[in-house]
């Protein structure tokens, strides 16, 4: 199965500040990749698919980029709310996989 | 708007087995995939398998495809997991989600269920 590596695991950041997240595939996964984000105790939110295509709602602070084996969430101007924890996932190989996640820390 | 309605906690012995229900409302239920997605505490997420209802053919992670079975029930709008042999480690919550695009078994997922809090204890 295609192994989705996050980095770093923590990023500290204050507010107002941008963050860079990345996530790696150990192999080509296309396009197709999703990010999501998660605050504790709810469920997932897509953020991101088809590695740049925000989904309906997700701000404009939000945004993908990527092909292939590496790829990129970044956050402008980080708000409270964006504090969470992210997941990438790959969709073009079976299974279905996700990363570790990357927790976004107030610094 | 499209909801997913999931059952609720359950506890349960090892050795068990585990059905939790995940019910769609305001949308169209049967083109799209609904998958299980399961989180142990404190850790991340874990595709365990989906089904797209009106194939009524469901496709699971080689991880647990021993274990988990999903089914449809177009007349109910509902999509259930089933989990046998439970084990301590299965101990997690469990979600249901519904795939971006249509007709396609593994997509990017939109729509989330609350979870389902599941605690295997003996």
């Amino acid at each position: 199965e295609v192994v989705m590596t996050q980095s770093p695991a923590t990023l500290s950041v204050s507010p107002g500040e941008s963050a860079t997240l990345s996530c790696r595939a150990s192999q080509s996964v296309n396009s197709n990749v999703a990010w999501y984000q998660q605050t504790r105790g709810r469920a997932p939110r897509l953020l991101i698919s088809a590695a740049s295509t925000r989904a309906s709602g997700v701000p404009a602070r939000f945004s993908g980029s990527g092909s292939g084996t590496g790829f990129t969430l970044t956050i402008n101007s980080l708000q409270s709310e964006d504090f969470a924890v992210y997941y990438c996932q790959q969709y073009n190989n079976w299974p279905p996989t996700f990363g570790q996640g990357t927790k976004v820390e107030i610094k | 708007q499209v909801q997913l309605v999931q059952s609720g906690a359950e506890v349960k012995k090892p050795g068990s087995s585990l059905k939790v229900s995940c019910k769609t409302s305001g949308g169209t239920f049967s083109n799209y995939a609904i998958s299980w997605v399961r989180q142990a505490p404190g850790q991340g997420l874990e595709w365990m398998g989906g089904i797209i209802p009106i194939f009524g053919i469901a496709k699971y992670a080689p991880d647990l495809q021993d274990r988990v079975t999903i089914t449809a029930d177009a007349a109910t709008a509902t999509v259930s997991m089933e989990l046998s042999g439970l084990k301590v480690e299965d101990t997690a919550v469990y979600f249901c989600a519904r795939a971006v695009t249509e007709d396609l078994y593994y997509n990017a997922m939109d729509v989330w269920g609350l979870g389902t809090a599941v605690t295997v204890s003996s």
